[in-house]
């Protein structure tokens, strides 16, 4: 079946600019986390949600960034004014529930110059 | 001090060798444990749980160690398939909301013919 999708799959931006990342996860998964993993790093927690609710933003490096989770689905991770720290890769995943397997997405690997 | 330390490596071993990857977790109340494995530019992928009893799968064996908070994993009669970043991963805190997943830096092997 398939699996988690994210989109753009690469996103080159200039300093300043605002990117917005997308999720798409598993259909019916509850839950949807967000990561961010710098290069030779393991992944970092950024935020949580159980269906349409944020109910854990502790690991957002900064106001710049925020998500939403539209109806429960598709989900988007926006950074306003990026950095060139907030060059990554940001990976989605999703869990069929509050305490299930996390599937990832293949990530969106930001580059900002 | 990060929550969750891996050995450096990289690991360099031939074909068909026994290799064992170590972690250590700084939080006590870590509820679960897990080893996940990310090939070059992919997503991180679940190779296994961590129970306390040790557990195996194939080639591959876990083991956990509260009281000295010490995670280990090893891969017998290595294949080049096993090539890949393992990453050492722990669930903290006992509330049933985010389940975030916290990730050791990871461990590179290389498995050479």
């Amino acid at each position: 079946g398939a699996g988690v999708s994210q989109s753009p799959s690469n996103k080159v931006t200039e300093k300043g600019k605002d990117v917005e990342l997308r999720c798409d996860p598993i259909s019916g998964h509850v839950s949807l986390f967000w990561y961010q993993q710098a290069l030779g790093q393991g992944p970092e927690f950024l935020t949580y949600f159980q269906n349409e609710a944020q109910l854990d933003k502790s690991g957002l490096p900064s106001d710049r960034f925020s998500a939403e989770r539209t109806g429960g689905s598709v989900s988007t991770l926006t950074i306003q004014r990026t950095q060139q720290e907030d060059s990554a890769v940001y990976l989605c995943a999703s869990s069929p529930a509050v305490r299930g397997e996390q599937f990832f997405g293949p990530g969106t690997r930001l580059t900002v110059l | 001090r990060k929550e969750v330390e891996q050995d450096p490596g990289p690991f360099n071993v031939p074909e068909g060798a026994t290799v064992a990857f170590n972690c250590t977790y700084s939080n006590s109340a870590s509820q679960s444990f897990f080893w996940y494995r990310q090939d070059c530019r992919k997503e991180p992928k679940l190779l296994m749980s961590v129970y306390s009893s040790g557990n195996e799968d194939g080639r591959f064996t876990a083991q956990l160690n509260r009281a000295s908070q010490y995670i280990s994993l090893l891969i017998r009669d290595s294949k080049l398939s096993d090539s890949a970043t393992y990453l050492c991963v722990v669930i903290e805190g006992t509330s049933g909301s985010a389940r975030q997943l916290t990730f050791g830096s990871g461990t590179q092997l290389t498995v050479l013919p």
